[in-house]
């Protein structure tokens, strides 16, 4: 089966700074890969998502960076703003498996 | 166009009690997939179904836990004689199921507590 794992648990970071935050996971047949952002008493909302046959993709202030040879994954979060305070997931799913598996998350606080 | 939609959003059960919790799909959509999220943790797949199929149960528990997407109506996760140790939010997602591998698209929720 897919692990999925952050590197940190908590994350805060100054207004206007930009955010990184980094998953690992473990299947190399891992084809698809999608964060999350989890608000208190929410559900998940897309992000943005990238598939294995990129490296990188840019969206409105956020960039995810894609490292198959190490099986890396991160978020960046440019010019990170009060609103942008919630819990992060990664999500990686495999050919012919419809299913995500998702790691642990990220809560991200952002500081005035 | 409506969401992903769930309810209740909070339910409270007494240990022994059954739970139903309910979960529309978005429009066209036709593959549903059940997590539960613990406090504190990520989100846990349960099962996945498309309509009157189960496709992948793998994550749910043996016993006391059943799910059903009907030709007609809801996709239903039933708990029966629930614990303390089920008291989770159950999150229910949607996908179009046609494009393989993408985005599922998450409901708000259902909370259970179990007293």
């Amino acid at each position: 089966g897919e692990s999925v794992g952050l590197h940190l648990p908590t994350l805060s970071v100054q207004e206007g700074d930009n955010s990184i935050i980094n998953c690992a996971y473990s299947n190399s047949a891992s084809d698809y890969f999608i964060w999350y952002k989890q608000e208190s008493g929410k559900g998940p909302q897309f992000i943005i998502d990238i598939r294995s046959n990129m490296d990188k993709r840019q969206g409105q202030r956020v960039t995810v960076l894609l490292n198959k040879t190490v099986k890396h994954l991160s978020l960046q979060i440019a010019a990170t703003q009060p609103g942008d305070s919630a819990v992060y997931f990664c999500a990686v799913s495999s050919q012919g498996d419809y299913k995500l598996s998702f790691g642990a998350g990220t809560t991200v606080t952002v500081r005035a | 166009n409506a969401g992903v939609m769930q309810n209740p959003r909070h339910l409270v059960r007494r240990r022994g009690q059954e739970a139903r919790l309910r979960c529309s799909p978005m429009k066209g959509h036709s593959h549903v997939y059940w997590y539960r999220q613990l406090p504190e943790e990520g989100l846990k797949f349960m099962v996945y179904l498309q309509k009157e199929n189960i496709i992948d149960e793998s994550g749910m528990p043996k016993e006391r836990f059943s799910a059903e997407f009907p030709k007609e109506g809801p996709s239903i996760l039933r708990i029966q004689q629930v614990v303390r140790g089920d008291s989770a939010a159950y999150f229910c997602a949607s996908s179009p199921g046609d494009s393989g591998t993408g985005e599922l698209f998450f409901g708000e929720g259902s909370r259970l507590t179990v007293l």
